[in-house]
């Protein structure tokens, strides 16, 4: 049971290039969400779905796109990266059905710089 | 819109002293209540969490939070901290499907 998986684990662009973090999870949770987490910022949510084809804005949306066209799978891309977009990126879920204890599960991050 | 607050972003104390976090959110209806911890280099652990009954909940590692309704609180306590609790915490609020976070706070023991 690998639960949250993120790839890369770091990544280096420079401004105005595109990429994708990888999201996948192996727990069949209905919830997956995209953090950032910036120092004395604490957790900001980026995206958030509650299952696949669901897809809704968080906090801090701009600058992010998202998909779920699987219950596993949950991509975040960067279509033209910024210096702001510099962060670490953490993906998590949980299950909404069968007993939810409200937990996140997380990935272990990705931290990304953008030149 | 949701909004957590914690307050006194940097802690230090040394080991065996108290500690007491902080923590109010600004809206009402059901919610649910979390403490997370990051250690240095790794991602959040669930610390502890109240969702009904009891206002007084036991997490891991010796810590405990208090949910006060009228106070829109969720303090987070450890009667005697130790070198290992150096991390930081982050209280979050979930209501229907979002959670938010509050903007941590850095806690270093001293040994």
């Amino acid at each position: 049971n690998a639960g949250v998986t993120q790839t890369p684990k770091f990544q280096v662009l420079k401004t105005g290039q595109s990429m994708t973090l990888q999201c996948a999870q192996d727990m069949n949770h209905e919830y997956m969400s995209w953090y950032r987490q910036d120092p004395g910022m604490g957790l900001r949510l980026i995206h958030y779905s509650v299952g696949a084809g669901i897809t809704d804005q968080g906090e801090v949306p701009n600058g992010y796109n998202v998909s779920r066209s699987t219950t596993e799978d949950f991509p975040l891309r960067l279509l033209s990266a910024a210096p702001s977009q510099t962060s670490v990126y953490f993906c998590a879920s949980l299950p909404l059905k069968g007993g939810n204890t409200g937990e996140l599960f997380f990935g272990e991050g990705s931290r990304l710089t953008v030149l | 819109a949701q909004s957590v607050s914690q307050h006194n972003h940097h802690v230090i104390l040394s080991e065996a002293a108290s500690l007491e976090l902080g923590c109010n959110y600004s809206y009402g209806g059901t919610v649910n209540l979390f403490w997370y911890v990051q250690y240095p280099g790794q991602h959040l652990q669930l610390l502890l969490k109240y969702f009904s009954g009891d206002p007084l909940v036991k997490g891991i590692k010796g810590f405990e939070a208090e949910f006060i309704k009228s106070k829109f609180s969720f303090n987070l306590r450890k009667p005697s901290v130790q070198w290992s609790d150096t991390a930081e915490y982050f209280c979050a609020v979930r209501r229907n499907n979002r959670l938010a976070f509050g903007k941590g706070n850095q806690v270093v023991v001293i040994p």
